[in-house]
């Protein structure tokens, strides 16, 4: 799987959107880009993922470059429980079952 | 419904002790991982199940550990001779299978393994 490159930590105010970015300047064709955030004392927990094209959930929004190098993670309104380590994971799913995961980026949300 | 349950939450044991650590994945689930967490580090994977046979277990750190998913659904990761290195959160994850897609893998809240 392509490797990532994260900013280890980042800070946001309360209410305001967060953005999340991520490197993968060697991602393949049939691979996606995953994000999975760990609140303290928690297990990893999914949020969004993409292909090719920009993706949005309840949770988050996903906006990935044309060339695919690079994307962003949008938390829109973003809250006290928001704060947690983010990782960005690209996995071409399938046969290949491994995460491999960064050490992520710190996002703590200030009040 | 029932999210991914791992026992204990917590095990604290002696150097060169035998330990069992148990993953429920969600039903139906066929896909079954376990993970390694060392402080400030992100999850590292250590084998695969898909359903009852352990398809990677290439991460596995050496032969002290073994993991067994006899009936394809509760897993056990089992360590021999505990290591203080050993200390860690073990985290266990499942997915569904189906082609043409991936959902993502459901974590559980992990079992801290202390070794002193």
């Amino acid at each position: 799987d392509a490797k990532t490159t994260q900013p280890p930590s980042m800070d946001c105010a309360e209410g305001r959107a967060a953005n999340l970015p991520c490197n993968h300047s060697t991602i393949s064709g049939n691979e996606y880009v995953y994000w999975y955030r760990q609140i303290h004392s928690q297990g990893p927990q999914y949020i969004i993922h993409g292909l090719k094209n920009n993706e949005t959930n309840e949770m988050a929004s996903l906006i990935i470059t044309e060339d695919r190098k690079s994307s962003t993670l949008i938390l829109p309104h973003a809250t006290l429980r928001d704060t947690a380590v983010y990782y960005c994971i690209v996995y071409s799913g399938g046969s290949n079952y491994k995460l491999t995961f960064g050490k992520g980026t710190l996002l703590t949300v200030n009040p | 419904g029932a999210g991914v349950s791992q026992t204990p939450s917590n095990k604290v044991t002696e150097k060169g002790k035998y330990v069992e650590l148990r993953c429920d994945p969600i039903s139906g689930h066929t896909a079954l991982y376990w993970y390694r967490q060392s402080l400030g580090q992100g999850p590292e994977f250590l084998i695969y199940f898909q359903g009852t046979g352990a398809a990677d277990d290439s991460g596995l750190p050496n032969d002290r550990f073994f993991a067994v998913r006899p009936e394809g659904s509760v897993s056990t990761l089992k360590i021999q001779r505990t290591e203080r290195g050993d200390s860690a959160v073990y985290l266990c994850a499942s997915s569904p299978r189906r082609q043409g897609g991936e959902l993502g893998q459901f974590f559980g809240p992990g079992t801290r393994l202390t070794v002193l």
